[in-house]
C-alpha cells in the first residue's frame, strides 16, 4: 500500500504568489489533516477534512489560506499572496476513522520557501 | 490553553543503552496518546499508541507508560541503535477529537 503522498516535495514562491500543496491520502482513508511545522518546532494543526467537507479549521489563518478535499482527487492546501512567514514544512496526514480512533499516517511533507 | 510538552529537548545515549523520553500533558480530558518519530527531511512516523484505560503498552523494543495521576507519558527504547536517532514527539487527543496536539519534540542522539 502506498503511504500518504504529498507533492511537490519542495516549492519556492516569491512574495505575493500563490502556493498549492497536494495530498493523496492512503487508500481507504477518508479523513485528512494538514499540519504546519517551523524549524526546530512541533507540528501545529491547521485543518481537518473529510470528503467534500471541512470539519475543523480552527488552526487555519483566517485570510489567504484555504483547504479542500473534493470527491475526486487529492486534498489541496492553498496559500494566496504568500509572505515570508509562510515558509515552513506542511504535512498532510490521513486516517481511516479519525484522529481519536486511529493513529494518523503522515506524508513526507512539502517544504515551502518564500523568497 | 491546553498543551502537550516535553521535559528534555535533547537526549544523548550510548549505543546499546536504554532511552527514556518523557512528556507532560495538561488536558485532563485526553484519552488517546501517540508517540511519533521524525527523521530529518521526513514526516512523523507512528511508533506506538496507548489509551487512557491502560498504564503500559509494549511494542518491539519500545514501551509506553502512562501515568494519568500526574499527566505524564514516557517512551522507553531498549538497546538504542544508531537508527533510533531522530526527533520524538508525543501527541494527544480525545476519543471524539478532531485533531492531534503535538508536543515540541525531543532530539535523541545515539553515540557510538
Amino acid at each position: 500500500n502506498a503511504g500518504v503522498m504529498q507533492n511537490p516535495r519542495h516549492l519556492v514562491r516569491r512574495r505575493g504568489q500563490e502556493a498549492r500543496l497536494r495530498c493523496s491520502p492512503m487508500k481507504g482513508h477518508s479523513h485528512v489533516y494538514w499540519y504546519r511545522q517551523l524549524p526546530e518546532e512541533g507540528l501545529k494543526f491547521m485543518v481537518y477534512l473529510q470528503k467534500e467537507n471541512i470539519i475543523d479549521e480552527s488552526g487555519m489563518p483566517k485570510e489567504r489560506f484555504s483547504a479542500e478535499f473534493p470527491k475526486e482527487g487529492p486534498s489541496i492546501l492553498r496559500i494566496q499572496q504568500v509572505v515570508r512567514g509562510d515558509s515552513a514544512a506542511y504535512f498532510c496526514a490521513s486516517s481511516p476513522r479519525g484522529a481519536g480512533v486511529d493513529p494518523l499516517h503522515f506524508g513526507n511533507g512539502t517544504r515551502l520557501t518564500v523568497t | 490553553g491546553e498543551s502537550v510538552g516535553l521535559h528534555l529537548p535533547t537526549l544523548s545515549v550510548q549505543e546499546g543503552d536504554n532511552s527514556i523520553i518523557n512528556c507532560a500533558y495538561s488536558n485532563s480530558a485526553s484519552d488517546y496518546f501517540i508517540w511519533y518519530k521524525q527523521e530529518s527531511g521526513k514526516g512523523p512516523q507512528f511508533i506506538i499508541d496507548i489509551r487512557s484505560n491502560m498504564d503500559k503498552r509494549q511494542g518491539q523494543r519500545v514501551t509506553v507508560l502512562l501515568n494519568k495521576t500526574v499527566k505524564h507519558l514516557s517512551l522507553q527504547i531498549a538497546a538504542t541503535q544508531p537508527g533510533d536517532s531522530a526527533v520524538y514527539f508525543c501527541a494527544e487527543t480525545t476519543g471524539g477529537g478532531n485533531k492531534l496536539t503535538f508536543g515540541t519534540g525531543t532530539q535523541l542522539k545515539v553515540e557510538l
